[in-house]
């Protein structure tokens, strides 16, 4: 049972518009920068967001987060076919003094 | 550029020891953390803990204490993770990241799948 929690798949066709969810509570969200992860089967998850909003060098400006209180989200416009991954969310729980991460979401591009 | 490149797999007895090499290049080794993080086969990330490499200072997740030690050898910028009294439950890939400047994992090694099997 992961700490934060995200919805396990999300679909949609190319193009459209896709937002993942990533809930948590006080302890961790409270105070805490928000960061997203991609990851493709059979390889290391890669940086996607950082800092609630922040992306690193290189990532395409379809991909977007943002944090409200205990929730945060993820936003890929356009999508592709290539965005098919597992998605991440992760920040850091003040109460237990660790990093804790979403169970993650299967995003598919129908 | 950044690099983060791991040992090659094991596979261990129950009860035996492993320990994972995570060699860095490509920026100053003793400027940032490097965090351990496994993930389990279908499943989700779990973070074991870190080790900032310039005074050797570690912290983990309350799960692993008494079983698994972070160290690093700044000579040759590489950090390591051992983990003890192996379990069939540990069976997992390990990875190594190095933490950006508000906690975010930047860069990462590209696993080691760990299996533990009689």
């Amino acid at each position: 049972q992961s700490v934060l929690t995200q919805p396990p798949s999300v679909s949609a066709a190319p193009g459209q518009r896709v937002t993942i969810s990533c809930s948590g509570n006080t302890s961790n969200f409270g105070s805490n920068f928000v960061s997203w992860y991609q990851q493709f089967p059979g390889t290391a998850p890669k940086l996607l967001i950082y800092d609630n909003s922040k992306r690193p060098s290189g990532i395409a400006d379809r991909f977007s987060g943002s944090k409200s209180g205990t929730s945060a989200t993820l936003d890929i416009t356009g999508l592709q076919a290539g965005d098919e991954a597992d998605y991440f969310c992760g920040t850091w729980d003040s109460r237990r003094n660790v990093k804790v991460f979403g169970g993650g979401t299967k995003l598919t591009v129908l | 550029q950044v690099q983060l490149v791991q040992s090659g797999a094991e596979v261990k007895k129950p009860g035996a020891s492993v320990r994972v090499s995570c060699k860095t290049s490509g920026y100053t080794f003793t400027t940032s953390d490097i965090n351990w993080v496994r993930q389990a086969p279908g499943q989700g990330l779990e973070w074991m803990g870190w080790v900032h490499p310039n005074v050797g200072k570690t912290g983990f997740a309350q799960k692993f204490q008494g079983r698994v030690t972070f160290t690093r050898d700044t000579s040759i910028t590489t950090a390591y993770m051992e983990l003890t009294s192996l379990r069939f439950e540990d069976t997992a890939i390990y990875y190594c990241a190095r933490g950006g400047l508000s906690g975010e994992f930047d860069f990462w090694g590209q696993g080691t799948l760990v299996t533990v099997s009689s």
